[in-house]
């Protein structure tokens, strides 16, 4: 069955304290692995779009790592302003396009000054 | 550019009456999503149109949910009768065909007594 985990759960910061988000998935032939944000009381937002193991794409302070398992978010020395849900998601195998998509439960960021 | 607008934003309802919710994709996107999220969760898709043509309805509980987007643009979810459980935050997404970048709405929270 085709499964996004991610971890953890959640996740508190110092202000300036890096560290990574995970996301695990299960889907044969993955052809996209996708990174949203949700601020509280909206909807997700898009980051990145990672397509084939090796690839990095980076935007402010965040930088989405893929390999054949996992993805990881890297935040450098993030901002109170970074707090957020992050979600994963991957289409399903065999379901073509991107427009179905498989989220994770996400994972809740808190940035402390 | 304007987003993806839905209405309610939030709606109390008692269980077993109806309750229906709007969305108005982005001008030019074909595609439109109906999602589910309950608390703690990631989005969990309900129904896509492509058009005025709902190409992926397998996740609707047909027996009280129901959609439409008569003209291609608007689109209206509707549930009828409510069950507690239908408690959730209802979010709408479109995009163009090919689904890279979903663009979501802030979405309604529905609270069923």
């Amino acid at each position: 069955e085709d499964q996004v985990t991610q971890s953890p759960e959640a996740l508190r910061l110092q202000e300036g304290e890096s560290s990574s988000l995970n996301c695990s998935y299960t889907v044969s032939g993955l052809r996209g692995l996708f990174w949203y944000r949700q601020d509280p009381g909206k909807g997700p937002e898009f980051l990145f779009t990672l397509y084939s193991a090796g690839e990095e794409k980076e935007k402010e302070r965040l930088k989405a790592t893929l390999t054949k398992k996992e993805s990881f978010l890297h935040i450098t020395a993030p901002k109170p302003e970074d707090s957020a849900t992050y979600l994963c998601a991957v289409p399903p195998a065999f379901s073509g396009g991107y427009n179905k998509l498989i989220f994770g439960a996400g994972t809740r960021l808190a940035v402390h000054p | 550019e304007a987003g993806v607008v839905q209405s309610p934003r939030y709606k109390i309802i008692e269980k077993k009456q109806p309750v229906a919710f709007w969305c108005n994709p982005i001008s030019g996107h074909n595609t439109l999503y109906w999602y589910l999220q309950n608390l703690g969760q990631g989005p969990e898709l309900l129904i896509r149109y492509e058009n005025e043509e709902a190409v992926d309805d397998s996740q609707l509980p047909k027996d009280r949910f129901s959609a439409e987007r008569l003209k291609g643009v608007d689109s209206t979810l509707k549930i009828q009768p409510a069950e507690l459980g239908d408690s959730a935050v209802y979010l709408c997404a479109s995009s163009v065909n090919d689904g890279n970048e979903q663009f979501f709405g802030p979405g309604t929270r529905l609270t069923v007594l």
